[in-house]
């Protein structure tokens, strides 16, 4: 089945301390992107990659890093959370032309 | 101002009625167009994209004006299980990666 897959589905977390949100696709996918989603203000680009080792920022990256090392995978790294970060993530992927695909998405909580 | 704009509505429809709205975009680069359902805090799924000459999938139809820079949906003989956010997405050829989200309508069917 054709999928994008994230995990965890759910996190609480601690201020400062590291984590990785893991996103994976199954499709063969160049694209690759990360949102988050917060009440009243809807999805928000964080990162994006057009194939393996190219990415480039979204609209909202300040607190968070990304890397492409191969093209089924496009992990999102957040060094020091931060209460403001708590927010529902998602990770989606896409060939050129087409729609993209979204995964079932991350709560995360940061306290 | 926001570059992809909606009404966030609720539109709230009889069973059975047509239900139309409208997205807004800034940028006249732009050049694909889509629309995706989300249901309450899920994660967002393709519902159609939005062709130059207006496209219809079953009882959804899409249209593109690009002079007055704005696509339209238009759900006819709304069922229950429309009820739904429905997001627009636009994004520049060149930078297909960069997507831009409309914040989303919602649409409540009632019986």
């Amino acid at each position: 089945e054709a999928q994008v897959t994230q995990n965890p589905r759910y996190l609480i977390t601690v201020t400062g301390k590291k984590l990785t949100v893991t996103c994976s696709q199954n499709m063969n996918h160049e694209y690759m992107s990360w949102y988050r989603q917060d009440p009243g203000l809807g999805l928000r680009q964080i990162y994006y990659s057009m194939n393996v080792e190219v990415t480039d920022k979204g609209d909202v990256p300040e607190g968070y890093k990304v890397s492409r090392k191969e093209k089924r995978n496009f992990p999102l790294i957040l060094e020091s959370p931060s209460p403001n970060q708590t927010s529902l993530y998602f990770c989606a992927s896409s060939k050129q032309g087409s729609g993209y695909t979204f995964g079932s998405g991350t709560r995360l909580t940061v306290v | 101002r926001k570059e992809v704009e909606q009404d966030p509505g609720p539109f709230n429809v009889p069973e059975g009625a047509t239900v139309a709205f409208n997205c807004t975009y800034s940028n006249s680069a732009s050049q694909s167009f889509f629309w995706y359902r989300q249901d309450c805090r899920k994660e967002p799924k393709l519902l159609m994209s939005v062709y130059s000459s207006g496209n219809e999938d079953g009882r959804f139809t899409a249209q593109l004006n690009r002079a007055s820079q704005y696509i339209s949906l238009l759900i006819r003989d709304s069922k229950l299980s429309d009820s739904a956010t429905y997001l627009c997405v636009v994004t520049l050829t060149d930078s297909w990666g960069k997507l831009q989200f409309g914040a989303g309508t919602q649409v409540v069917v009632t019986p």
